[in-house]
């Protein structure tokens, strides 16, 4: 696989419900992070791991990682309809460029 | 709040032909960047650009591409002789100096170029 896959590809969850994301990369890093997009809009960044940290909150948002493993995830706690998007890992592992994973399609059912 | 901005939203150009896609960073960011995002496909890097010249560039990033900062505000990417592959929607987004090199980058609405 390429750096910065996400699984599962799409996920279906009811609002309230808890949404786990994956990101697996293969190369050593800088930093991770996670970005949304809504339908045809733009990349809204969430929040940014560090190689040295292991867990990161921000709000609702719960990022792990783990650099043996070579993977993070998101968790969006007691979801919402508005959370509705898709959710991107990206990966900075040198400079200045960041390399996008293939992202998970979250729907959030009213 | 300050944010990315890009003009135009939709571009459609004829094969052959040269297109400017232009962005304005946030203000008082110092860190630039082009990406794209083919329908489907996951979004690319091709550029950053910092202190007025070219700081990294992918592959994709071949001579038909250009960028520059004309003036204090505008960044632009240039693609010289358009291509049918060249369809795709392009991004553009910017950095401060906080969280150092690979921080969080602010991303524009983007611009859907397509070739016909």
């Amino acid at each position: 696989s390429q750096q910065g896959e996400e699984d599962p590809q799409a996920l279906s969850i009811q609002e309230g419900e808890n949404a786990t994301m994956n990101c697996s990369y293969k190369t050593s890093i800088n930093n991770l992070q996670w970005y949304r997009q809504n339908s045809g809009r733009g990349l809204v960044h969430l929040i940014l791991i560090r190689s040295n940290e292991r867990e990161k909150h921000s709000g609702r948002l719960r990022v792990t990682l783990d650099t043996s493993k070579k993977s993070s995830s998101l968790l969006i706690t007691a979801s919402r309809a508005a959370d509705t998007a898709s959710y991107f890992c990206a990966t900075n592992n040198a400079g200045n460029m960041l390399t996008f994973g293939g992202g998970t399609r979250l729907m959030v059912k009213p | 709040e300050p944010e990315v901005t890009q003009t135009p939203s939709h571009q459609v150009t004829q094969m052959g032909q040269e297109v400017i896609l232009r962005c304005v960073p946030i203000s008082n960011h110092l860190y630039f960047y082009w990406y794209r995002q083919i329908l489907g496909q996951k979004v690319e890097f091709l550029v950053s650009f910092y202190n007025n010249e070219i700081s990294e560039k992918s592959e994709i990033f071949d001579d038909q591409f250009s960028v520059e900062r004309p003036d204090g505000s505008n960044f632009t990417l240039k693609i010289r002789s358009t291509k049918l592959e060249d369809s795709a929607m392009y991004f553009c987004a910017s950095r401060g100096e906080m969280g150092g090199a690979g921080g969080g980058q602010f991303f524009g609405p983007g611009t859907r170029l397509t070739v016909l």
